[in-house]
C-alpha cells in the first residue's frame, strides 16, 4: 500500500541551526502539508502547497518557515535558524484533492525535531 | 475562529468495556468532521467522517454521528480490543485544510 514517508525520524539540533526535514508524499497526490505537534499540545496546520506554490499557511509559519518540492518526489520543510520552541513532531500528510473537501490526508510517521 | 476540543487523555479501559470520546467544535457553516487514529509507530490515519449533519461515519466497530444541535462528534465502540490502542483525533474540515484536536490516548488493558 502507497504510503508517505519521513526522514528523518529523530533530529536534535542546536538553536540557530538549520534544519531540513523530507517527505516523500504518494505519488498521485497533488496537495502537501506539513504539520506540527508540540507536545501535550494539538496538531496544528502549518502550510498546504498544491502546483509548486503554497496555497495557505498558518500564522505559524513566518519567514523562519520555506517548503520547497525540488524534484518530482520529495516535499521539504527547512526551519532557517531554529528555536527552542520548534522542538516538536512534524507531520507530513499528502493526498489526491483538497484535504479540507474530503479529510482524506494520508500522514507520515512523523518527524520528531529536539531543539536544545 | 474554527477550533476543536476533545477530552482529555489518557483513557484506560478493559478489554470489551465501552468507549466514548467526546468531541465538540466551534465553526462557522458546516464543516465535515473526522476522527484520525495514530497506532504506535505509524502515522494519523482516516478513521471514519461525516460530512453533514446527523451523518453517522463509521468504521472498524466505531462510530460518531455528527451532531449540529450540539455541536459534537463523539466517538464510540461498543467493545474496544487491546488494539484498538492508539491516540485518536479529532479534526474539522476549514476551507482546504484540517484543525484538529489535541488528541485522546486509549490504552486498552487485557
Amino acid at each position: 500500500e502507497p504510503e508517505v514517508t519521513q526522514t528523518p525520524s529523530h533530529q536534535v539540533t542546536q538553536m540557530g541551526q538549520e534544519v531540513i526535514l523530507r517527505c516523500v508524499p504518494i505519488s498521485n497526490h497533488l496537495y502537501f502539508y506539513w504539520y506540527r505537534q508540540i507536545l501535550g499540545q494539538k496538531v496544528e496546520f502549518l502550510v498546504s502547497f498544491y502546483n509548486n506554490e503554497i496555497s495557505e499557511k498558518s500564522e505559524i509559519f513566518d519567514d523562519q518557515f520555506s517548503v520547497e518540492r525540488p524534484d518530482g518526489s520529495n516535499f521539504t520543510l527547512k526551519i532557517r535558524s531554529t528555536k527552542l520552541e520548534d522542538s516538536a513532531m512534524y507531520f507530513c500528510a499528502s493526498s489526491e484533492t483538497s484535504g479540507g473537501r474530503t479529510g482524506e490526508l494520508f500522514f507520515g510517521e512523523g518527524s520528531r525535531l529536539t531543539v536544545l | 475562529g474554527n477550533s476543536v476540543t476533545q477530552m482529555e487523555g489518557p483513557v484506560t479501559l478493559s478489554e470489551e468495556a465501552f468507549l466514548t470520546i467526546n468531541c465538540t467544535y466551534t465553526a462557522t457553516g458546516y464543516p465535515s468532521l473526522f476522527w484520525y487514529v495514530q497506532y504506535p509507530g505509524e502515522g494519523l490515519q482516516l478513521l471514519l467522517k461525516a460530512t453533514k449533519a446527523d451523518d453517522k461515519g463509521s468504521n472498524k466497530g466505531f462510530e460518531a454521528t455528527y451532531r449540529k444541535e450540539t455541536t459534537s462528534f463523539h466517538l464510540e465502540k461498543g467493545s474496544v480490543q487491546v488494539s484498538d490502542s492508539a491516540v485518536y483525533f479529532c479534526a474539522l474540515s476549514d476551507k482546504g485544510k484540517l484543525i484538529f484536536g489535541q488528541g485522546t490516548e486509549l490504552s486498552v488493558k487485557p
